[in-house]
């Protein structure tokens, strides 16, 4: 079964912190993976998007990695802002010439001054 | 203005009644899309349309329907509201040009409560 699994639920971190958030999948056959950031009452809006060839992708001080291997992805803030607080959503496509999209449940942090 | 633009953007309804949520969108990409969110849940598919011509239901469309009356108008209907399918509904678009890397470009969204 294709599923996309996220750790941890949610983090709060103290402002110039770093941290990172995990995403495990187990979907078949696999296209790219992007990670989503969505504020509080707004749409998801795409940071990074992976395929199977690349392992790191920096967006500004976010930096997604991938193992394809193990299936297994991050994304490493660094020196968090308090515009930083949102849910991260690591989403995978499948490869079926079709659409087909898993979203995970996501990770919402909060960061403190 | 919002390139993906959802109306309402809140709504409070009755068990049984009509609700229609609508999207429509400047981007000019062929491919729409409409989600549910619930809380610890990830967005889920309800239905999607291609092209104007074109719909097919996503994971979770009993109960509800769409139309695509225009490229750039994608609405949502629950025939009949229940309580459960009290959310936070987003429509999203896609261009086909860029399928393989499947971004998506999401509305504010519109959260519907079912009493």
């Amino acid at each position: 079964k294709n599923q996309v699994e996220q750790s941890p639920q949610s983090l709060i971190i103290l402002e110039g912190k770093n941290c990172t958030l995990q995403c495990n999948y187990t979907v078949s056959p696999f296209s790219n993976l992007r990670w989503y950031k969505q504020d509080t009452g707004r749409g998801p809006v795409s940071l990074t998007i992976m395929t199977f060839s690349e392992n790191t992708k920096s967006n500004g001080r976010y930096t997604a990695t991938l193992d394809a291997d193990t299936k297994q992805s991050s994304l490493h803030i660094t020196a968090s802002q308090l515009s930083d607080s949102a849910s991260y959503i690591c989403v995978v496509s499948v490869n079926t010439g079709g659409f087909k999209t898993i979203f995970g449940a996501g990770t919402r942090l909060f960061v403190k001054a | 203005d919002a390139d993906v633009t959802q109306t309402p953007r809140n709504r409070i309804t009755k068990t049984g009644k009509r609700i229609m949520l609508e999207c429509s969108q400047t981007k000019g990409h062929d491919r729409m899309y409409w989600y549910r969110q619930d809380p610890g849940l990830g967005l889920r598919l309800i239905y999607y349309s291609f092209d104007v011509k074109d719909i097919n239901k996503g994971e979770i469309s009993d109960g509800y329907s769409v139309s695509r009356q225009a490229q750039a108008k994608f609405s949502l209907s629950l025939e009949s509201a229940i309580p459960n399918q009290t959310a936070l509904y987003f429509c999203a678009t896609s261009d086909s040009r860029l399928a393989r890397t499947g971004e998506l470009f999401f509305g504010e969204g519109s959260r519907l409560t079912v009493l």
